[in-house]
């Protein structure tokens, strides 16, 4: 079963515009962190944002906001007033396990592409 | 913020040669790093986890042996990649998760073309 799952393989955005990106996760641990990242063309993993599984207010991080639902298992990151250097691929993934036995695990990513 | 180092950036082998990729947190000490692989187009893959001092554990499907992982300071990961073939073409990126903080930092990430 997919542990992470984004349903939105690509959108497209006019530029100022606010996008949300979707991400639903799996797991049966009860701590846990959920994380966004974004990859540009150049490859690297640029962390955006973290979500742990008991913190009780959605993360923000400047343009970038977190609208967390436990109960559903959603984590969907908000970028407001999108930049056209938002222009991206942007993956989901979770951490979990233990001290000394984490993984973390990636959705298949949504590709973003601002609008000017 | 923290560095995670990843050498080389690019590597262009001949088949049957093997390649190692180095993975080094810069200022911090990391307990756990991660391989990953990422074909074009698609999402990062875990190969394996490595802890400092001990045998990696790796994914289902991903060859031990073909793979090889060192974990032997808490600063430097190498993933080798033994008798590479074109299939074994891919971008590999490491991330480390600090000793101390609890977070995770990737490397750069190091295309890998075997010809």
């Amino acid at each position: 079963a997919q542990k992470i799952t984004q349903t939105q393989p690509g959108m497209f955005v006019q530029e100022k515009e606010a996008v949300t990106l979707d991400c639903t996760y799996d797991t049966s641990d009860q701590s846990y962190g959920l994380f966004w990242y974004k990859q540009p063309s150049s490859g690297e993993m640029i962390f955006l944002i973290y979500q742990g599984s008991y913190d009780e207010q959605n993360a923000t991080e400047g343009r970038y906001s977190l609208n967390f639902q436990k109960a559903r298992k959603s984590t969907n990151l908000v970028i407001s007033a999108s930049q056209l250097g938002d222009s991206a691929m942007y993956f989901c993934a979770m951490r979990e396990g233990n001290f000394g036995n984490e993984k973390l695990t990636f959705g298949t990513g949504t590709r973003l592409t601002i609008i000017p | 913020g923290a560095v995670v180092s990843q050498h080389p950036s690019w590597v262009i082998c001949k088949s049957g040669t093997s390649v190692k990729i180095e993975c080094r947190s810069l200022d911090f000490q990391a307990t756990t790093m991660f391989w990953y692989r990422q074909f074009p187009k698609q999402s990062l893959m875990l190969m394996a986890t490595s802890n400092e001092g001990s045998k990696a554990t790796y994914e289902q499907g991903v060859e031990k042996d073909k793979f090889l992982i060192n974990h032997a300071s808490l600063t430097l990961s190498t993933l080798t990649v033994t008798s590479a073939h074109p299939e074994d073409s891919s971008f590999y990126i490491c991330s480390a998760l600090g000793l101390d903080t609890g977070e995770l930092f990737f490397g750069e990430g190091s295309r890998l073309t075997v010809l």
